[in-house]
């Protein structure tokens, strides 16, 4: 079984400064994770994704993810925030290398822009 | 990125009432996914759906809920007596072309059950 935990349910941050949105994940295998953003009313859009190649993921929207095997981590970054980032953020986990796995979510981080 | 509409965007039904959901890839896909989400709650997995089978189902996924390929290419969720706590966005994704761990999304269909 595989499951994520969202360490923050809600961010607050400034324009400009950098953010940081918590992610630990739990897998019995290998798994693959994934961040998704989902603005106000809008569906769901994924930033990026870690499949066991490099562990310091790059997205888009100048977003990236680094996996910490050690940490069971992988939180989500943008050195500097934009008003457009404001969201709801999910990150996600499967099985790597099953394929075709369905996707389990955590319970998702509402990100606020402070003008 | 492929892509995959969802129609209608909003459906609202009485209480008892069936409702049918649809999701529309633009290229031949044999894998689909559907989920929910509740207002303000996290997105569930509801069903996968492989060749005309389905191949894995959640708790959640229970008798009033089916799903099927009426004709190859629409996909369909259908909920034959809604009840309120139905009421949510519905999300239809699709496997990624260069493989199958990353899935796409449709927009949704926000289903209100009075």
């Amino acid at each position: 079984a595989q499951s994520v935990t969202q360490l923050d349910s809600h961010v607050s941050v400034s324009e400009g400064t950098p953010v940081l949105l918590r992610c630990n994940y739990s897998s019995s295998y290998s798994p693959s994770l994934f961040w998704y953003v989902q603005h106000p009313n809008k569906g769901l859009q994924l930033l990026l994704k870690y499949t066991s190649a490099a562990t310091l993921v790059k997205g888009i929207n100048g977003f990236e993810a680094e996996f910490k095997k050690s940490e069971t981590s992988f939180h989500l970054t943008k050195p500097s925030a934009h008003m457009s980032d404001a969201a709801e953020y999910f990150c996600v986990v499967t099985l790597a290398n099953f394929g075709n796995e369905k996707l389990t979510f955590g319970t998702g981080t509402r990100l606020t822009i402070i003008p | 990125e492929p892509e995959v509409t969802q129609t209608p965007s909003h459906q609202v039904t009485q209480m008892g009432q069936e409702v049918i959901l649809r999701c529309v890839p633009i290229s031949n896909h044999l894998y689909f996914y559907w989920y929910r989400q509740i207002l303000g709650q996290k997105v569930e997995f509801l069903v996968s759906f492989y060749n005309n089978e389905i191949s894995e189902k959640s708790e959640i996924f229970d008798d009033q809920f089916s799903v099927e390929r009426p004709d190859g290419s629409n996909f369909t969720l259908k909920i034959r007596s809604t009840k309120l706590e139905d009421s949510a966005m519905y999300f239809c994704a699709i496997p990624g072309l260069a493989g199958t761990d990353t899935q796409y999304f449709g927009p949704g269909t926000r289903l209100t059950v009075l």
